[in-house]
């Protein structure tokens, strides 16, 4: 069974902070998703990552795909209080449909 | 809004009961996914049907069943339920079911079981 864990499971910081969530895991992955889900809502898709040691830039976000595949981290620069939500990473693997959600990270920016 | 629509909402139930879940998918997506969502398992893939086919399976009980009808809507089965099935159930719909394709949650269904 392949397992992605996040870290931290819980974060809570000043709006203007910086903040960094990670997604490991021991397997490898043929790409990552990252998924953030707001209270009373199903998961939204921010961004597929593909290719090992890919960098993707979504306005404040960045996200990474490690080397070899079994790790990703979100960094965000400046939060603001609409970041909070439950982030989750997701990996797929070649010829494998199903998606396999990491533990999540909830994060709560304080006004 | 994704698109997708999952009713009812909210549905409390009792011990041992039978429950339908229903989910129609984006128009124009061929394959739906069924999750469970729960505080202490995170969110897990249940099944994934594709044009009216079973593709994929994940950590489905017994107890639950689903099918994918020609209109593509789809519905979770879930029986004799236990307190411990409580959680939210989610379905998801993508164009092809391929594992790269984009999934598109709907808002999901609130399973309280007393």
């Amino acid at each position: 069974t392949q397992l992605l864990e996040q870290s931290p499971q819980f974060l809570s910081i000043q709006e203007g902070e910086n903040l960094t969530v990670y997604c490991n895991s021991s397997s490898v992955f043929s790409s990552l998703q990252w998924y953030r889900q707001e209270p009373g809502e199903g998961p939204v898709l921010l961004v597929t990552v593909v290719t090992g040691g890919e960098v993707k830039k979504l306005k404040r976000l960045t996200f990474q795909f490690g080397d070899a595949r079994k790790d990703s981290s979100l960094h965000i620069t400046a939060a603001q209080t609409g970041d909070t939500g439950l982030y989750l990473c997701a990996g797929t693997n070649f010829g494998n449909e199903k998606l396999t959600f990491g533990t999540g990270t909830r994060l709560t920016i304080i006004p | 809004d994704s698109g997708v629509t999952q009713t009812p909402k909210h549905l409390i139930t009792a011990t041992g009961q039978r429950v339908t879940l229903r989910c129609s998918p984006r128009s124009g997506d061929l394959s739906v996914y069924w999750y469970q969502q729960s505080l202490d398992q995170g969110l897990q893939f249940l099944i994934q049907y594709y044009n009216g086919e079973e593709r994929a399976k994940g950590n489905i009980l017994e107890r639950f069943s689903a099918q994918q009808f020609p209109d593509l809507h789809s519905e979770l089965n879930l029986s004799s339920l236990e307190l411990g099935d409580s959680a939210l159930y989610f379905c998801a719909s993508s164009v092809w079911g391929r594992g790269e394709d984009i999934q598109y949650f709907g808002a999901g269904t609130r399973l309280s079981v007393l």
